[in-house]
């Protein structure tokens, strides 16, 4: 099984400062295979990005994706207020996990 | 638009089984994978299990094989898990998302409480 280890567990940021989210998978990846997610309090996830650098419908440019290999890092240019939430990679290149989920709070 | 819809789920003494139902609609549901996937109170998301747009392939996660079986109808538009020999640690919102690289859209999930 793919293990996917994000880091940090809780980001504590000020709206209009950068986000840097990574997710570290336990073996390589295809860049083809691995999506984000975000999830608000109450809510299911939405899909954010999808093969690493897709967004996906509706979801703004200020997000964007990279990565390859065991490595990769979903960046907020500049955070918004309803950005604040919960963030999760998913691997689909052997299987579905999912990683364990990063908290972006507001500082 | 787009939606799933799910339901079924409620309060079960260990050992119980429960069927869940996911209602598709706005799309032509025979032509997407889907998936189930869960997340027990305040932990993170874990899948279950996926089944191709036919409904002729299955796949589960390793750890829950044996006691989840996934199936749809695709007349019905709609996606089902039963859950044999439910545990306390199935406790937990069961969502329904449609898809295979990215799952898009999820419904918003039904809860399944077990307890005695």
């Amino acid at each position: 099984e793919i293990v996917l280890t994000q880091s940090p567990g809780t980001l504590s940021l000020s709206p209009g400062e950068r986000a840097t989210l990574s997710c570290r998978a336990s073996q390589s990846v295809s860049s083809s295979y691995l999506a984000w997610y975000q999830q608000k309090p109450g809510q299911a996830p939405r899909l954010l990005m999808y093969s690493t650098t897709n967004r996906a419908s509706g979801i703004p440019d200020r997000f964007s994706g990279s990565g390859s290999g065991t490595d990769f890092t979903l960046t907020i240019s500049r955070l918004e207020p309803e950005d604040f939430a919960v963030y999760y990679c998913q691997q689909y290149e052997s299987s579905y996990t999912f990683g364990q989920g990063t908290k972006l709070e507001i500082k | 638009d787009v939606q799933l819809v799910e339901s079924g789920g409620g309060w079960v003494q260990p050992g119980g089984s429960l069927r869940l139902s996911c209602a598709a609609s706005g799309f032509t549901f025979g032509s997407f994978e889907m998936n189930w996937v869960r997340q027990a109170p305040g932990k993170g998301l874990e899948w279950i299990s996926y089944i191709t747009s036919s409904g002729r392939t299955t796949a589960y996660a390793d750890s829950l094989r044996g006691r989840f079986t996934i199936s749809r109808d695709n007349a019905k538009n709609s996606l089902y898990l039963q859950i044999h020999t439910l545990r306390a640690e199935d406790t937990a919102v069961y969502y329904c998302a449609r898809g295979w690289g990215g799952f898009d859209p999820w419904g918003q999930g039904t809860l399944v409480t077990v307890s005695s």
